[in-house]
C-alpha cells in the first residue's frame, strides 16, 4: 500500500465548476497534511495546509480532513482554467510523502 | 525577494559520470530539503538539513548519492557513477526554522539526463 495515495486522474471539470481532489493516507500517526499546486515543467507550490479534522477554507479553496478515515481532501469552487494544474497532496510523519499527484484541467 | 536557486537549471551527462547539483536556499532559513521528481510522479524524499547536519537522510536511494551543506547555506547533492534511472528534476527547499508547519519553498529544479 501506498503511504499516499490520490485519486486517479486526469480530472476535467467546466469553468465554474467545482473540483474535488481526494486524498488518502496510511500512516495513522501522520498530524500535518498539505496540499500542493504544480504547473507543467514548474516547481510545487502550497495553497493549503491543515491540521486538525474538519474544513478549512482559504478563498476559493477549501481542505477537508478525517483522521479516523485517513482521508484529506481539496475543493476548489468557481474552478478558472487557471487552476489547470497538477495538485500533489503531502502528509507529514516525520518526514514529508507526496502522492503522486491528480491532473486538473479546467475547460473554458 | 531571492527564492531557492538551483544550477545548473539542465544537466546532461554520460552514464558513468559524476555530477554536483547545487541549491542556495532563502536567506535565513535553516532547513533544507532535496526531493527528486520523475515524470508523473510526486517528489520522492531525498534528504533534509538543519543548519549544517543533515537531519534524515533516509530516502538517499544508495551510496552513490551524498549532500553536503557545510556552512548551513548552500547545499550539493553529489552523484557518483551516475545511472541512466538516475534522470529526473532533482527540486531543493527551504524553509524558516524546519518543522512540517513551517512552509516549504520549492526552487525550479535541475533537469538530470544521464544518457
Amino acid at each position: 500500500q501506498k503511504e499516499v495515495e490520490q485519486n486517479s486522474g486526469p480530472l476535467s471539470v467546466p469553468e465554474g465548476a467545482i473540483a474535488s481532489l481526494n486524498c488518502t493516507y496510511s500512516d495513522r500517526g501522520s498530524q500535518s497534511f498539505f496540499w500542493y499546486r504544480q504547473y507543467s515543467g514548474k516547481s510545487p507550490e502550497l495553497i493549503m495546509s491543515i491540521y486538525s479534522n474538519g474544513d478549512k477554507e482559504d478563498g476559493r479553496f477549501t481542505a477537508q480532513l478525517n483522521k479516523a478515515s485517513q482521508y484529506v481532501s481539496l475543493l476548489i469552487r468557481d474552478s478558472q482554467p487557471s487552476d489547470s494544474a497538477t495538485y500533489l497532496c503531502a502528509v507529514e510523519r516525520g518526514r514529508l510523502t507526496f502522492g503522486e499527484g491528480t491532473q486538473l484541467t479546467v475547460n473554458p | 525577494g531571492a527564492g531557492v536557486s538551483q544550477t545548473p537549471s539542465n544537466k546532461v551527462t554520460e552514464k558513468g559520470k559524476y555530477v554536483e547539483l547545487r541549491c542556495d536556499p532563502i536567506s535565513g532559513h535553516t532547513a533544507l530539503y532535496w526531493y527528486r521528481q520523475s515524470l508523473g510522479q510526486g517528489p520522492e524524499f531525498l534528504i533534509y538539513f538543519q543548519g549544517t547536519g543533515a537531519a534524515d537522510d533516509s530516502g538517499l536511494p544508495n551510496d552513490r548519492f551524498f549532500a553536503v551543506r557545510p556552512e548551513g547555506s548552500v547545499s550539493t547533492l553529489k552523484i557518483q557513477r551516475t545511472e541512466r534511472g538516475d534522470s529526473a528534476v532533482y527540486l531543493c527547499a527551504s524553509s524558516f526554522q524546519g518543522g512540517w508547519n513551517s512552509p516549504l519553498h520549492f526552487g525550479n529544479g535541475t533537469r538530470l539526463t544521464v544518457t
